[in-house]
């Protein structure tokens, strides 16, 4: 089945040790979107690519960096967690941000703690 | 600032009975909204959508209402089912930049549909 795989599904770091979480698509979808979701609120859109086009918004620290090196993968790098920055990883693909009915696939995400 | 608020962190219904779920937004430039269901473990998964130039679209069980004087929009499950029971997230999405679509979700509301 074609899907939204992130891996690790459990993420432990220590502060300050840098970290990269992945997630790779089989639905080769054009854009990649990463998310932050922190306890009980709502999931935050950190910047997403279209194609190699990256897009970041405007309040995502710059402690938060991506790569996409093909159209199935993509990572996010944390250079310098800290304990405000555990939270779950929520990877989505979408074919073309364009459409207004495109919908947001999304993996099971990855949950990061930071020690 | 929330632009996507959702005002009830959970809902318990009877099985068979009507589960409605609300939301409430601010930014009037919002013109296209969804709800996504997830389940414990798993990513969101998209349910149903509506433009804000309808008000009312439905899907089998799922009807989504949208009062656009109200910024107000309402998920109606009828009948429940136990098989429900998730977290379901409110989101829009409005033209950011051109043509990317940007979705902004809300909290969340955990549905229990009791046997």
């Amino acid at each position: 089945d074609a899907m939204v795989i992130q891996n690790p599904r459990y993420q432990v770091t220590q502060f300050g040790k840098p970290v990269t979480l992945s997630c790779s698509q089989t639905l080769n979808h054009n854009v990649m979107y990463w998310y932050q979701q922190k306890s009980s609120q709502a999931p935050k859109l950190l910047f997403h690519y279209y194609d190699k086009d990256f897009n970041n918004e405007a309040d995502t620290p710059d402690n938060f960096q991506s790569r996409r090196p093909n159209t199935s993968f993509c990572f996010l790098d944390i250079r310098s967690p800290g304990l405000g920055d555990a939270a779950m990883y929520l990877c989505a693909t979408s074919i073309y941000p364009g459409l207004r009915t495109d919908t947001q696939y999304f993996g099971p995400g990855t949950r990061l703690t930071v020690l | 600032d929330q632009q996507v608020k959702q005002n009830s962190p959970s809902l318990s219904v009877q099985e068979g009975r009507i589960s409605i779920l609300n939301c409430d937004y601010t930014n009037s430039m919002f013109d296209y909204f969804l709800w996504y269901k997830k389940y414990p473990a798993e990513g969101p998964t998209f349910l149903i959508s509506i433009s804000s130039i309808k008000d009312k679209n439905e899907d089998g069980r799922f009807t989504v209402f949208l009062n656009k004087s109200a910024k107000h929009l309402s998920l109606h499950i009828v009948p429940s089912q136990p098989g429900d029971s998730a977290v379901y997230f409110c989101a829009a999405s409005e033209e950011s930049g051109g043509s990317n679509y940007k979705l902004t979700f809300g909290k969340g509301t955990l549905l229990t549909v009791n046997p």
